[in-house]
């Protein structure tokens, strides 16, 4: 969904590397997601975000930061990169139907990170 | 523990067929379930929600089923095309603070 961009799409790094992956969207949704993606486990929620001042760690926020500059933009970064780490991180957004309940989520494109 | 339970093993089905998909989960009690269609290397893309007070929903081809008894969800795609290959994951809502937690996925080829 090109409402929802991702930075960079492919990203190469060294073990204890610090990096930062950015997202960023154009649908105006107050909520922003973290996800990462690893085959049989499928996508695990790293961290969330309801508002500009709301973060809320998910079930796999160790060795992960983020920040929530604007109500556009959520970045992930790893302060330390470790193998361990390598997987296929989305982003996505959401907007609560009036009413609330109702969590359709859009997702960016993904990185693919790769620690060696 | 909670859990959600998709068939890991691919779905091989004929075109023109109806592919049933199957979403079973463990100690949640979502308030709605969501299914998604995923292509390799992109994101996710929503296809539909179904609330706990709701049996069935339908979109084109697609039909959905909620049993809140058996804890079962089942999608269903009728006359499948071969555009229709793609990993389909079901995500349920978690907790009460309106998020959701997504299973495993199914990946579905359809042969011409």
């Amino acid at each position: 969904d090109a409402d929802v961009t991702q930075t960079p799409r492919n990203r190469i790094t060294k073990t204890g590397k610090r990096i930062m992956l950015e997202c960023s969207q154009t649908k105006g949704h107050d909520r922003m997601y973290w996800y990462r993606q690893d085959p049989g486990l499928g996508l695990r929620l790293i961290y969330y975000s309801f508002d500009v001042k709301d973060i809320n760690k998910g079930e796999i926020s160790d060795g992960y930061s983020v920040s929530r500059q604007a109500q556009a933009k959520f970045s992930l970064s790893l302060e330390s990169a470790i193998p361990n780490q390598t997987a296929l991180y989305f982003c996505a957004t959401s907007d609560p139907a009036s009413g609330g309940y109702q969590e359709t989520q859009y997702f960016g494109p993904g990185t693919r990170l790769l620690v060696l | 523990s909670q859990k959600i339970e998709q068939n890991s093993e691919a779905l091989n089905i004929q075109e023109g067929k109806t592919a049933t998909l199957t979403c079973n989960y463990t100690n949640y009690s979502p308030a709605y379930l969501q299914w998604y269609r995923q292509d390799p290397g992109r994101g996710p893309v929503f296809l539909l929600l179904i609330r706990e007070n709701e049996k069935e929903k339908r979109k084109e081809r697609l039909k959905v089923t909620f049993d809140t008894t058996l804890k079962q969800s089942l999608f269903h795609i009728t006359a499948s095309q071969p555009a229709d290959s793609a990993t389909y994951l079901c995500a349920l809502e978690a907790g009460g603070y309106q998020k959701v937690t997504f299973g495993t996925g199914t990946k579905l080829q359809v042969i011409p």
